[in-house]
Protein backbone atom coordinates (compact mmCIF):
# COMPACT_ATOMS: atom_id res chain seq x y z
CA UNK A 1 0.00 0.00 0.00
CA UNK A 2 2.15 3.10 -1.14
CA UNK A 3 -0.83 5.64 -0.79
CA UNK A 4 -0.80 8.64 -3.00
CA UNK A 5 2.27 8.48 -5.24
CA UNK A 6 3.36 11.45 -6.84
CA UNK A 7 6.32 11.80 -9.84
CA UNK A 8 8.00 13.85 -10.65
CA UNK A 9 9.92 15.11 -7.08
CA UNK A 10 11.58 17.28 -9.33
CA UNK A 11 11.08 19.17 -12.70
CA UNK A 12 12.97 22.21 -14.24
CA UNK A 13 10.43 23.51 -17.12
CA UNK A 14 11.62 26.29 -19.97
CA UNK A 15 8.49 29.05 -20.39
CA UNK A 16 6.31 27.44 -23.05
CA UNK A 17 6.93 24.11 -22.59
CA UNK A 18 4.37 21.24 -21.83
CA UNK A 19 4.47 18.55 -19.34
CA UNK A 20 2.47 16.20 -16.84
CA UNK A 21 2.71 16.04 -13.28
CA UNK A 22 1.28 12.24 -12.44
CA UNK A 23 -0.75 11.18 -9.73
CA UNK A 24 -1.45 7.73 -8.54
CA UNK A 25 -3.37 5.82 -5.37
CA UNK A 26 -3.88 2.86 -4.50
CA UNK A 27 -6.89 3.06 -1.93
CA UNK A 28 -9.36 2.69 -4.29
CA UNK A 29 -10.35 6.19 -3.17
CA UNK A 30 -13.13 8.33 -5.11
CA UNK A 31 -12.46 11.88 -4.65
CA UNK A 32 -8.75 13.28 -5.91
CA UNK A 33 -7.73 16.56 -6.34
CA UNK A 34 -5.08 18.53 -6.86
CA UNK A 35 -3.60 21.60 -4.92
CA UNK A 36 -0.63 23.97 -5.48
CA UNK A 37 1.48 25.44 -2.60
CA UNK A 38 2.79 29.11 -2.66
CA UNK A 39 4.69 31.01 0.22
CA UNK A 40 2.18 32.92 2.32
CA UNK A 41 -0.90 31.37 0.71
CA UNK A 42 -1.50 27.91 1.87
CA UNK A 43 -2.72 25.65 -0.89
CA UNK A 44 -4.90 26.31 -3.05
CA UNK A 45 -7.27 23.84 -5.19
CA UNK A 46 -6.35 23.87 -8.74
CA UNK A 47 -9.03 20.77 -9.78
CA UNK A 48 -10.58 17.74 -8.61
CA UNK A 49 -12.38 14.63 -9.15
CA UNK A 50 -14.91 12.74 -7.83
CA UNK A 51 -14.38 9.81 -9.42
CA UNK A 52 -13.60 7.98 -13.07
CA UNK A 53 -14.89 10.82 -15.73
CA UNK A 54 -15.68 13.60 -13.84
CA UNK A 55 -13.80 16.35 -13.06
CA UNK A 56 -14.43 20.06 -12.24
CA UNK A 57 -12.71 23.53 -11.56
CA UNK A 58 -10.85 24.58 -7.85
CA UNK A 59 -10.08 28.22 -7.28
CA UNK A 60 -6.98 28.05 -9.26
CA UNK A 61 -7.52 26.42 -12.89
CA UNK A 62 -5.85 28.64 -15.46
CA UNK A 63 -3.07 27.09 -17.70
CA UNK A 64 -4.20 23.22 -16.25
CA UNK A 65 -5.50 20.18 -17.43
CA UNK A 66 -6.79 17.08 -16.24
CA UNK A 67 -8.56 13.76 -16.80
CA UNK A 68 -9.60 10.65 -14.85
CA UNK A 69 -9.86 7.94 -16.79
CA UNK A 70 -8.98 5.29 -14.32
CA UNK A 71 -10.13 6.04 -10.19
CA UNK A 72 -6.20 5.32 -9.39
CA UNK A 73 -4.65 7.76 -11.99
CA UNK A 74 -5.41 11.47 -12.05
CA UNK A 75 -2.70 13.30 -13.96
CA UNK A 76 -2.11 17.20 -14.06
CA UNK A 77 -1.17 19.06 -17.21
CA UNK A 78 0.57 21.95 -17.91
CA UNK A 79 -0.35 23.19 -21.57
CA UNK A 80 2.23 26.35 -21.83
CA UNK A 81 4.45 26.54 -18.88
CA UNK A 82 4.66 29.92 -17.40
CA UNK A 83 7.01 31.23 -14.53
CA UNK A 84 3.85 32.03 -12.97
CA UNK A 85 3.09 28.10 -12.67
CA UNK A 86 6.28 27.80 -10.60
CA UNK A 87 5.07 26.50 -7.49
CA UNK A 88 4.83 23.04 -5.35
CA UNK A 89 2.01 20.94 -6.40
CA UNK A 90 0.35 18.07 -4.31
CA UNK A 91 -2.38 15.52 -5.48
CA UNK A 92 -4.80 14.58 -2.57
CA UNK A 93 -7.30 11.73 -2.26
CA UNK A 94 -10.08 10.16 -0.21
CA UNK A 95 -13.19 8.46 0.05
CA UNK A 96 -16.11 10.32 -1.63
CA UNK A 97 -18.78 9.81 1.39
CA UNK A 98 -18.94 12.22 4.42
CA UNK A 99 -16.78 15.07 5.47
CA UNK A 100 -15.11 14.88 8.78
CA UNK A 101 -15.11 11.03 8.46
CA UNK A 102 -12.57 10.82 6.10
CA UNK A 103 -8.80 11.37 5.72
CA UNK A 104 -7.80 13.07 3.08
CA UNK A 105 -4.08 11.81 1.77
CA UNK A 106 -1.48 13.80 0.21
CA UNK A 107 1.51 13.26 -1.92
CA UNK A 108 4.86 13.78 -0.74
CA UNK A 109 4.93 16.95 -3.71
CA UNK A 110 6.67 18.12 -6.91
CA UNK A 111 8.25 20.61 -7.28
CA UNK A 112 8.12 22.30 -10.33
CA UNK A 113 10.26 25.26 -11.25
CA UNK A 114 9.46 27.15 -14.96
CA UNK A 115 12.57 29.62 -16.27
CA UNK B 1 -9.33 37.18 -1.31
CA UNK B 2 -8.68 34.41 1.34
CA UNK B 3 -11.57 33.20 3.05
CA UNK B 4 -9.83 31.77 6.08
CA UNK B 5 -7.56 33.24 7.88
CA UNK B 6 -5.00 32.54 9.87
CA UNK B 7 -2.37 33.55 12.54
CA UNK B 8 0.50 34.13 13.67
CA UNK B 9 2.41 33.65 10.10
CA UNK B 10 5.47 32.19 12.69
CA UNK B 11 5.49 31.35 16.03
CA UNK B 12 8.68 30.04 18.39
CA UNK B 13 8.28 28.79 21.88
CA UNK B 14 10.22 26.56 24.47
CA UNK B 15 9.85 23.33 25.43
CA UNK B 16 6.79 22.58 27.21
CA UNK B 17 4.99 26.04 25.95
CA UNK B 18 1.43 26.18 24.67
CA UNK B 19 1.72 27.19 20.83
CA UNK B 20 -2.11 28.43 20.02
CA UNK B 21 -2.54 28.77 16.07
CA UNK B 22 -5.87 31.07 15.08
CA UNK B 23 -7.87 31.00 12.39
CA UNK B 24 -11.01 32.78 10.95
CA UNK B 25 -14.01 31.91 8.59
CA UNK B 26 -16.13 33.82 6.30
CA UNK B 27 -17.97 31.42 4.45
CA UNK B 28 -21.40 30.32 7.09
CA UNK B 29 -21.29 26.94 5.03
CA UNK B 30 -18.30 25.69 6.22
CA UNK B 31 -19.03 22.53 8.27
CA UNK B 32 -15.41 20.79 8.34
CA UNK B 33 -12.53 22.19 9.90
CA UNK B 34 -9.15 20.35 9.61
CA UNK B 35 -5.71 20.99 11.14
CA UNK B 36 -2.97 19.95 8.88
CA UNK B 37 0.96 19.42 9.93
CA UNK B 38 3.61 19.76 7.16
CA UNK B 39 7.47 18.89 7.78
CA UNK B 40 10.09 20.33 5.22
CA UNK B 41 9.54 18.39 2.27
CA UNK B 42 6.80 16.16 2.72
CA UNK B 43 2.97 16.78 2.05
CA UNK B 44 0.36 17.96 4.46
CA UNK B 45 -0.98 14.94 7.10
CA UNK B 46 -3.75 15.37 9.11
CA UNK B 47 -3.56 16.10 12.95
CA UNK B 48 -7.25 16.97 14.19
CA UNK B 49 -10.54 18.18 13.05
CA UNK B 50 -13.95 19.41 14.07
CA UNK B 51 -17.03 19.96 13.02
CA UNK B 52 -19.14 23.12 14.03
CA UNK B 53 -21.68 21.45 16.31
CA UNK B 54 -18.66 20.73 18.50
CA UNK B 55 -16.95 23.52 20.82
CA UNK B 56 -13.86 21.45 21.95
CA UNK B 57 -11.61 18.67 20.51
CA UNK B 58 -8.72 16.86 21.53
CA UNK B 59 -6.57 14.02 20.42
CA UNK B 60 -3.11 13.53 22.59
CA UNK B 61 -1.79 16.78 23.29
CA UNK B 62 -3.47 18.58 20.31
CA UNK B 63 -7.01 20.73 21.00
CA UNK B 64 -9.39 22.30 18.81
CA UNK B 65 -11.37 25.32 20.18
CA UNK B 66 -13.98 25.96 17.89
CA UNK B 67 -16.51 29.16 18.33
CA UNK B 68 -19.20 28.98 15.96
CA UNK B 69 -20.60 32.59 16.71
CA UNK B 70 -17.16 34.96 15.98
CA UNK B 71 -16.37 32.42 13.01
CA UNK B 72 -12.78 31.41 14.60
CA UNK B 73 -11.20 27.88 15.84
CA UNK B 74 -7.62 27.26 16.97
CA UNK B 75 -5.17 25.04 17.45
CA UNK B 76 -3.43 24.61 20.78
CA UNK B 77 -0.77 22.48 21.53
CA UNK B 78 0.00 20.89 24.70
CA UNK B 79 3.51 20.20 26.48
CA UNK B 80 4.96 21.12 22.75
CA UNK B 81 7.89 19.32 22.07
CA UNK B 82 10.88 19.97 19.35
CA UNK B 83 9.62 17.41 17.22
CA UNK B 84 5.85 19.31 17.09
CA UNK B 85 8.55 22.11 14.82
CA UNK B 86 6.40 22.10 10.62
CA UNK B 87 4.27 24.26 9.48
CA UNK B 88 0.70 23.73 10.59
CA UNK B 89 -2.25 25.12 8.41
CA UNK B 90 -6.27 25.06 9.25
CA UNK B 91 -8.54 24.62 6.47
CA UNK B 92 -12.47 24.19 5.75
CA UNK B 93 -14.67 22.62 3.32
CA UNK B 94 -18.59 22.20 2.63
CA UNK B 95 -20.45 19.13 3.18
CA UNK B 96 -19.52 16.05 1.55
CA UNK B 97 -16.92 17.68 -0.56
CA UNK B 98 -13.96 17.06 1.99
CA UNK B 99 -11.48 17.08 -0.90
CA UNK B 100 -12.34 21.30 -1.46
CA UNK B 101 -10.61 22.34 1.20
CA UNK B 102 -9.94 26.07 1.38
CA UNK B 103 -6.46 26.38 3.45
CA UNK B 104 -5.31 28.65 5.45
CA UNK B 105 -1.46 30.69 4.87
CA UNK B 106 0.12 28.20 7.23
CA UNK B 107 1.89 28.54 10.45
CA UNK B 108 5.70 27.82 10.91
CA UNK B 109 6.22 26.69 14.40
CA UNK B 110 9.39 26.46 16.06
CA UNK B 111 10.26 24.65 18.99
CA UNK B 112 13.33 25.23 21.21
CA UNK B 113 14.38 22.69 23.31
Amino acid sequence: NAGVTQTPKFQVLKTGQSMTLQCAQDMNHEYMSWYRQDPGMGLRLIHYSVGAGITDQGEVPNGYNVSRSTTEDFPLRLLSAAPSQTSVYFCASSYASGGAGNTIYFGEGSWLTVV
Amino acid sequence: QQQVKQSPQSLIVQKGGIPIINCAYENTAFDYFPWYQQFPGKGPALLIAIRPDVSEKKEGRFTISFNKSAKQFSLHIMDSQPGDSATYFCAASIGGYGNKLVFGAGTILRVKS
